[in-house]
């Protein structure tokens, strides 16, 4: 199974300013034959359900705002927050559907106001 | 507008059986496999299982194969989970989610929490 882990577990940015998340899988989630990287990240607020951020790593879901955005390959991806609102404060979690089944999910970083 | 609503919240003992329901709405319900995914309190995502309306085809989790049953009714567009002996272990908010594309999940249901103690 490909795991995936997240760094860092926490991180508190001041508003307005970037926050940047890390998700690396156990092994490659590139598939080569369409050059498509199978991971996507979700945004959980506090007694909220998850919900889809991105998918194909970097495609923004619709209606995401376009702060919010994916990039990497292979092994190695980031989400990037650009400009870090208080509504932005959640938990965040990358998930590969690389290999499945299982479809598995990083433990999440949490993201608060400094 | 693409909807999955899950069932209310539950107390149970240990050792009392319980099936929790998820309706899917807005879209067509056989197309899409539904996934259900666990949170334990305080703790992050774990995907369960997955069914295929459509044939009932089902994916278990190595980690709750044998321990949980996903099934599913197309005549009212409803999936389910249940325990047939449920533990103070398996105390956790339980989420339902539609797979789309390949494998990402979208939307997901408001989640039902259940609670095991006696």
């Amino acid at each position: 199974d490909i795991v995936m882990t997240q760094s860092p577990d926490s991180l508190a940015v001041s508003l307005g300013e970037r926050a940047t998340i890390n998700c690396k899988s156990s092994q490659s989630v590139l598939y080569s034959s369409n050059n498509k990287n199978y991971l996507a990240w979700y945004q959980q607020k506090p007694g909220q359900p998850p919900k889809l951020l991105i998918y194909w790593a970097s495609t923004r879901e619709s209606g995401v705002p376009d702060r919010f955005s994916g990039s990497g390959s292979g092994t190695d991806f980031t989400l990037t927050i650009s400009s870090l609102q208080a509504e932005d404060v959640a938990v965040y979690y990358c998930q590969q559907y690389y290999s499945t089944p299982p479809f598995t999910f990083g433990p999440g970083t949490k993201v608060d106001i400094k | 507008e693409v909807q999955l609503v899950q069932s209310g919240a539950e107390v149970k003992k240990p050792g009392e059986s319980l099936k929790i329901s998820c309706k899917g709405s807005g879209y067509s319900f056989t197309s899409y496999w539904i996934g259900w995914v666990r949170q334990m309190p305080g703790k992050g995502l774990e995907w369960m299982g997955i069914i295929y309306p459509g044939d009932s085809d089902t994916r278990y989790s190595p980690s709750f194969q044998g321990q949980v049953t996903i099934s599913a009714d197309k005549s009212i567009s409803t999936a389910y989970l249940q325990w047939s002996s449920l533990k103070a272990s398996d105390t956790a908010m339980y989420y339902c989610a539609r797979l789309v594309g390949i494998g990402w999940f979208d939307p997901w249901g408001q989640g039902t929490l259940v609670t095991v103690s006696s």
